[in-house]
């Protein structure tokens, strides 16, 4: 069965520090997302992409928040300067029609 | 935007007990999936359901999308059943993103 995969799965950084969270979304997919769960909190929306643009983003997607689709297979989030209240899973998401397909998420710890 | 309400927010079984779970959605829906996530915190996919019945093994879903819910059934719960499970929509009116409910956390007990 095709999967969407996500690297690293744990990454821990420094407060102020830039990181970029790396999907391989499944290969003939159309639609590409991140989501993101703080520990004990339910997942929620950040940002689509579609035909090499970002279609809509949610209110916590700031302008320290950034995506990219480098080339025909990765797409990736960056954050550009990290605060204590990034740290979550991040999960990268896409679909070609219907079913939303979800990587295993990456968990990422702000010290 | 739309609003997902599942219920009940916590649920413990007994080993070989049958269980319903609960989505309530306020507008029409595209698309309506049901998760479970593990304890590693991976989301699993266990349903696309937008309306009718489905089933797999010991879980069935059905939603009723003019009634505006879904339910998940597990029945003859195992320990490997624990965990949450999350509804989520992605509104028939706009965008394509997927809205989550708070989930159901279920523990199975041995």
């Amino acid at each position: 069965e095709p999967e969407v995969t996500q690297t690293p799965s744990h990454q821990v950084t420094q407060m102020g520090q830039e990181v970029i969270l790396r999907c391989v979304p499944i290969s003939n997919h159309l639609y590409f997302y991140w989501y993101r769960q703080i520990l004990g909190q339910k997942v929620e929306f950040l940002v689509s992409f579609y035909n090499n643009e970002i279609s809509e983003k949610s209110e916590i997607f700031d302008d320290q928040f950034s995506v990219e689709r480098p080339d025909g297979s990765n797409f990736t989030l960056k954050i550009r300067s990290t605060k204590l209240e990034d740290s979550a899973m991040y999960f990268c998401a896409s679909k070609k029609e219907g079913f939303a397909f979800f990587g295993q998420g990456t968990r990422l710890t702000v010290v | 935007g739309i609003q997902v309400e599942q219920s009940p927010p916590d649920l413990i079984l007994q080993e070989g007990a049958n269980s319903t779970l609960r989505c309530n959605f306020s507008d029409s829906v595209n698309n309506l999936q049901w998760f479970h996530q593990n304890p590693w915190g991976q989301l699993i996919n266990l349903f696309y359901i937008p309306s009718g019945t489905k089933q797999n093994g010991r879980l069935s879903a059905t939603t009723v999308a003019t009634e505006r819910y879904s339910l998940l059934y597990i029945s003859s719960s195992q320990t490997t059943d624990s965990g949450v499970y999350f509804c989520a929509v992605e509104p028939g009116t706009s965008g394509s993103r997927l809205t989550f409910g708070e989930g159901t956390q279920l523990t199975v007990n041995p």
